[in-house]
């Protein structure tokens, strides 16, 4: 099973700043099979991106991923209010689908 | 527009059982995979099964097999989640979801992201 480890863990930050979330791999996978999730509280989790690098429907281009082999990353290129949230990152090219631990974007 | 309502969660003793259902609409629900996925409180994201469109592929996570079974009734648009065999570690908000572009749920494999969800049901197990 591939463990995904996300940092840092929680990412103080003010709006209008950049944010790089980093999701690294156990072992090395496929960029196909790479997603980010945005989660906020009393909610649930809504896709972000999928194949490393595409932004799902309605997903606003201020929201990026990129990375390959063991090493991911989703960047919000300038933060918005609405974007504190926690984050995740799955890989999903083989059974068991398995998540990270999750990163916490909080308003600094 | 695609829409996920679960439904069936409560509070159940250790050794119970439940059954979740998950009622979808807004997309042609017998050509997608779907899945479950779970969130213990105050935790992360675990996956938990997951059923071909047509239903003839069952997966299941290694913390759940055994125990739960999943099923699917394309007639209306209903998949669901028996849950036997209850324990407290079992307890978590569950989400129904739907596998999204890039996904590969049939019989011989079941692998995905996950594009929509459903808002999640609470199952609590506990005496």
């Amino acid at each position: 099973e591939i463990v995904l480890t996300q940092s840092p863990g929680t990412l103080s930050l003010s709006p209008g700043e950049r944010a790089t979330l980093s999701c690294r791999a156990s072992q090395s996978v496929s960029s196909r099979y790479l997603a980010w999730y945005q989660q906020k509280p009393g909610q649930a989790p809504r896709l972000l991106i999928y194949g490393a690098s595409s932004r799902a429907t309605g997903i606003p281009d201020r929201f990026s991923g990129s990375g390959s082999g063991t090493d991911f990353t989703l960047s919000i290129s300038r933060l918005e209010p609405e974007d504190f949230a926690v984050y995740y990152c799955q890989h999903y090219g083989n059974s068991p689908e398995t998540f990270g631990q999750g990163t916490k974007v909080e308003i600094k | 527009d695609v829409q996920l309502l679960e439904s069936g969660g409560g509070l159940v003793q250790p050794g119970g059982s439940l059954r979740l259902s998950c009622a979808a609409s807004g997309f042609t629900f017998s050509t997608y995979g779907m899945s479950w996925v779970r969130q213990a409180p105050g935790k992360g994201l675990e996956w938990v099964s997951g059923i071909s469109g047509s239903g003839d592929g069952t997966y299941y996570a290694v913390s759940v097999r055994g125990r739960f079974i999943i099923s699917r009734d394309n007639s209306k648009n209903t998949h669901y989640l028996q849950m036997n065999s209850l324990r407290a570690e079992d307890t978590a908000i569950y989400y129904c979801a739907k596998f999204g572009i890039g996904s590969d749920c049939s019989r011989s494999r079941c692998y995905g992201n996950f594009d929509y969800w459903g808002q999640g049901t609470l199952v609590t197990v506990s005496s």
